[in-house]
């Protein structure tokens, strides 16, 4: 089966700590992206990537970095730097942008830092 | 900029209750709109799209029109079952090139049912 896969399902941290959130897609999607889910706040986009070997900052990039070696593979690290990391944190894939198709979903990763 | 703009919930009806959540947005050119469902602590999944004006998106029940003169792509269900319980999210994605075709959106609107 296609899909989006995010590991592990929840995440705990000491405050200082950097952390990689995994995710992996098999759907052979060229574009994947990195939310940010609080409560009442619906979802903000962190980093998105369009191809392999590039990415964009979205709304909230500061105190997060990305990579995107291989098609299949988007993982954030969410830094020191970051002020707030609790959150539920949700990768998406989709076909180019230049598509009227929708964006696919992983399970997500809850994160907790204390 | 392009941005969603939906009914604040929580929202709660009976089991068998009609339900409408609003979803008006703003954007250049004519994007494509979307419905997503979130149950708790998962992630979302597509419950509804359309591409074009005057489109109407239908899945397990659920149904919403793309209306261009009123911007706006209202969620609706005839009879509503506790399994529908779930947030639900209004979205754009735009397809001007200034969007990178990134999805805007709304705030969501969680949905209780009663038995």
């Amino acid at each position: 089966d296609g899909g989006i896969t995010q590991s592990p399902k929840y995440l705990f941290r000491k405050e200082g700590q950097n952390v990689t959130l995994s995710c992996e897609q098999n759907l052979n999607h060229d574009a994947m992206y990195w939310y940010r889910q609080d409560p009442g706040q619906g979802l903000r986009l962190i980093y998105y990537s369009q191809i392999v070997n590039d990415f964009q900052k979205g709304d909230i990039a500061e105190g997060y970095s990305v990579s995107r070696e291989k098609k299949e593979s988007f993982p954030l690290t969410v830094t020191s730097a970051q002020k707030n990391p609790t959150a539920f944190y949700l990768c998406a894939s989709s076909p180019p942008r230049d598509s009227d198709y929708e964006q696919y979903f992983g399970p997500g990763t809850r994160l907790t830092v204390t | 900029g392009d941005s969603v703009t939906q009914m604040e919930g929580p929202v709660t009806l009976s089991e068998e209750a009609f339900l409408t959540i609003n979803c008006t947005y703003t954007a250049t050119g004519y994007p494509s709109l979307f419905w997503y469902v979130q149950y708790p602590g998962e992630g979302l999944q597509l419950l509804l799209k359309a591409t074009k004006a005057d489109d109407k998106g239908s899945n397990k029940g659920f149904e919403a029109t793309y209306r261009k003169e009123t911007t706006s792509f209202h969620l609706e269900k005839g009879s509503v079952q506790v399994s529908d319980s779930a947030v639900y999210f209004c979205a754009l994605r735009g397809k001007d090139w200034g969007s990178q075709g990134n999805l805007i959106f709304g705030k969501g609107t969680k949905l209780s049912v009663k038995p």
